[in-house]
């Protein structure tokens, strides 16, 4: 059972433009989300963060809103760029007696130039 | 430069060899995790060691044996794996499992079970 899903396996974006990169949740007991990006032979790389007590989260270029009630997160990165072409993976943790990391299934975009 | 460090980069092994997987962080952070991930599929998480300590064991088989000698270095011993276990392994860590803090990752280790 995915308890964090991100639909869209790939997205294609024009460089100047806004990306948005979407995740869906089921579990209501996640209360910090995260989004990574992950370029080919490397380790996910942290970018942004929310907490469930907030609803928009602002670092630069990236931003992510959590809407609680329809357990929905999404990343926007604006203007996109070239060098932000990797694939992206929505994470959430839960809080119901253990402290674990729940990963989505990654977006891939490609940011064209 | 990852701030966590893993060797090797790379491991192809026999199904009755016996290795061993490293994970070094430098950053006084006292949750380290391991995850596996196989081609196309989100990182899954395997341990987590809380202040040198295992706190969750996410039902992984008994050929896979986590150690945390430190609290800068933390350990996957690997005997008698399978081909299924050919995957990507990372390592993480955080500031402590409670706090709203990212997981720093790092490279990973590709392992090719022959």
């Amino acid at each position: 059972d995915q308890q964090v899903k991100q639909n869209s396996p790939s997205l294609s974006v024009q460089e100047g433009r806004i990306s948005i990169l979407n995740c869906d949740y089921t579990n209501s007991m996640f209360d910090y989300f995260l989004w990574y990006k992950k370029y080919p032979a490397e380790g996910p790389t942290f970018l942004i963060s929310i907490s469930s007590i907030k609803d928009k989260n602002e670092d630069g270029r990236f931003t992510v809103f959590l809407n609680k009630s329809a357990k929905h997160l999404s990343l926007h990165i604006v203007p996109s760029q070239p060098g932000d072409s990797a694939v992206y993976f929505c994470a959430a943790r839960t809080t119901s007696g253990t402290y674990k990391y729940i990963f989505g299934t990654g977006t891939r975009l490609k940011v064209l130039a | 430069d990852t701030e966590v460090t893993q060797t090797p980069k790379h491991l192809v092994m026999g199904m009755t060899n016996k290795k061993s997987l490293k994970c070094e962080q430098h950053m006084g952070h006292r949750a380290m995790y391991w995850y596996k991930q196989k081609a196309k599929k989100p990182p899954e998480l395997m341990f987590v060691y809380s202040y040198e300590k295992l706190s969750i064991n996410e039902s992984v088989p008994s050929r896979f044996s986590p150690e945390c000698p430190n609290s800068s270095l933390l350990n996957l011993h690997l005997h008698a794996l399978q081909p299924e276990d050919s995957a990507l392994y990372l390592c993480a860590s955080s500031r402590r499992t409670g706090q709203n803090q990212p997981q720093h990752f790092g490279d990973g280790t590709r392992l090719s079970i022959l």
